[in-house]
């Protein structure tokens, strides 16, 4: 069951524009949220997140939005540069400690210069 | 200071052999879990560890099994390889749970 849905496999920008990528969950239960960026040959590495008791986080060029209504997320780049190229994973939890986070499964953002 | 660490990083094994992959968090986690990528896909939750302890468990089959140790390394094992078992497997570590992960570059598993 695919409770963490990244409906977009691919997205291309121009350098200096606002990437958005998309994300949707199924799982009300779900109250917590994070983006994750993984380049080839490594790991995800951790990007932002946000919590249901807030609709907005920002650091520095990438803000993450929610909606909690539509049970859906956001991911703004702006301005959008070369070396954002990568995969992004969207992923959700039930609580901070639950053992399983569930994730999307990616949107290869490509920033061409 | 060194961040989390999987060996191998590349394996190449025949079916209905095991595999023992190994992983050690970042100094001071506690909470060590293993994801199962597929190519195309996002990582799959296998197995969550606090202090030694199993949190949690993914729908994976009984051959798939993980245990943590003393100083919170931890290890997976699969029995009984199948061609589908063909992934990249991920270790992450955290403080406590999933407040933050942090990954390691992985283990590339082929299965022929």
């Amino acid at each position: 069951d695919q409770q963490v849905k990244q409906n977009s496999p691919s997205l291309s920008v121009q350098e200096g524009r606002i990437s958005i990528l998309n994300c949707d969950y199924t799982n009300s239960m779900f109250d917590y949220f994070l983006w994750y960026k993984k380049y080839p040959a490594e790991g995800p590495t951790f990007l932002i997140s946000i919590s249901s008791i807030k609709d907005k986080n920002e650091d520095g060029r990438f803000t993450v939005f929610l909606n909690k209504s539509a049970k859906h997320l956001s991911l703004h780049i702006v301005p959008s540069q070369p070396g954002d190229s990568a995969v992004y994973f969207c992923a959700a939890s039930a609580t901070l400690n639950n053992n399983d986070m569930r994730f999307g499964a990616g949107t290869r953002l490509t920033v061409k210069p | 200071d060194a961040g989390v660490t999987q060996s191998p990083t590349h394996l190449i094994k025949t079916r209905g052999q095991h595999v023992t992959l190994r992983c050690s968090p970042i100094s001071g986690h506690k909470s060590v879990s293993w994801y199962q990528q597929v190519l195309g896909q996002g990582p799959q939750f296998i197995f969550q560890y606090y202090e030694k302890e199993e949190r949690g468990r993914g729908n994976f089959p009984d051959r798939f099994s993980a245990r943590q140790f003393p100083n919170y390394s931890s290890e997976l094992n699969v029995n009984a390889l199948l061609l589908g078992d063909s992934a990249l497997y991920l270790c992450a570590s955290s403080l406590m749970g999933n407040e933050k992960l942090f990954f390691g570059s992985g283990t590339q598993l082929s299965v022929l």
